[in-house]
């Protein structure tokens, strides 16, 4: 089956830092998802791309569809508190299912 | 206004005993999952359904067992439950079969003692 990598698989920074996380698969993706679980809750969309290459942004998050179709790397700028929670990325490829990655659980102090 | 919304939150109960967790989505989709979240946070597909139809069933024990009476719900029952079943549950849709963004419930938290 397919299989996600994601890194790092946790992160300890400082309010206001910049912070970068990646997904690469063992196969060729159509699609790439970022979401966002926060503690007890379900994981949250927050940003969907489509296309190799494609750059779209959410507020301070920007995710880019790597041009190998095999990779994605979401970045926050300017952290702050409420960007706690555990990120996960997610491909599929003509099954349209999303396989998840194992998460990268970020945390940030005030 | 919850989009997809799953009960019980909580569910403690003891081996052997057989449990339902339900699931209803108000998304208008046709297709309906449910994941498992292990204690490691690795999220793993166990079902989907597209219009109340089974179209992947991964490696699950058949004790697992979901049923979709309509295509707004999808209900997974677990018979004879073993310890290693405590996990969160997560239900999700999405609009269709060629559409990859899946929506997710708030979970199920079961814990089997």
């Amino acid at each position: 089956g397919q299989q996600l990598n994601q890194s790092p698989q946790s992160m300890f920074i400082q309010e206001g830092e910049d912070v970068s996380m990646n997904c690469t698969s063992s196969s060729i993706f159509n699609t790439w998802l970022w979401y966002k679980q926060d503690p007890g809750e379900g994981p949250v969309l927050l940003i969907a791309l489509y296309k190799a290459g494609e750059l779209t942004s959410n507020g301070r998050l920007t995710a880019q569809f790597g041009i190998t179709r095999k990779d994605s790397f979401l970045n926050i700028s300017a952290s702050i508190p409420s960007d706690v929670g555990i990120y996960f990325c997610a491909g599929s490829g003509g099954s349209y299912i999303p396989t998840f990655g194992r998460g990268t659980s970020l945390i940030v102090h005030p | 206004d919850t989009a997809v919304s799953q009960t019980p939150k909580y569910l403690v109960t003891q081996m052997g005993n057989d449990k339902s967790i339900k699931c209803e989505q108000n998304l208008g989709h046709d297709t309906m999952y449910w994941y498992k979240q292990d204690s490691k946070k690795f999220l793993k597909i166990m079902f989907s359904y597209n219009n109340k139809e089974l179209i992947i069933n991964e490696t699950v024990p058949n004790r697992f067992s979901p049923k979709s009476p309509d295509k707004a719900h999808l209900n997974l029952h677990i018979n004879s439950l073993e310890l290693g079943d405590s996990a969160v549950y997560f239900c999700a849709s999405r609009r269709d079969t060629l559409n990859t963004e899946a929506f997710f419930g708030q979970g199920t938290r079961l814990t089997v003692v």
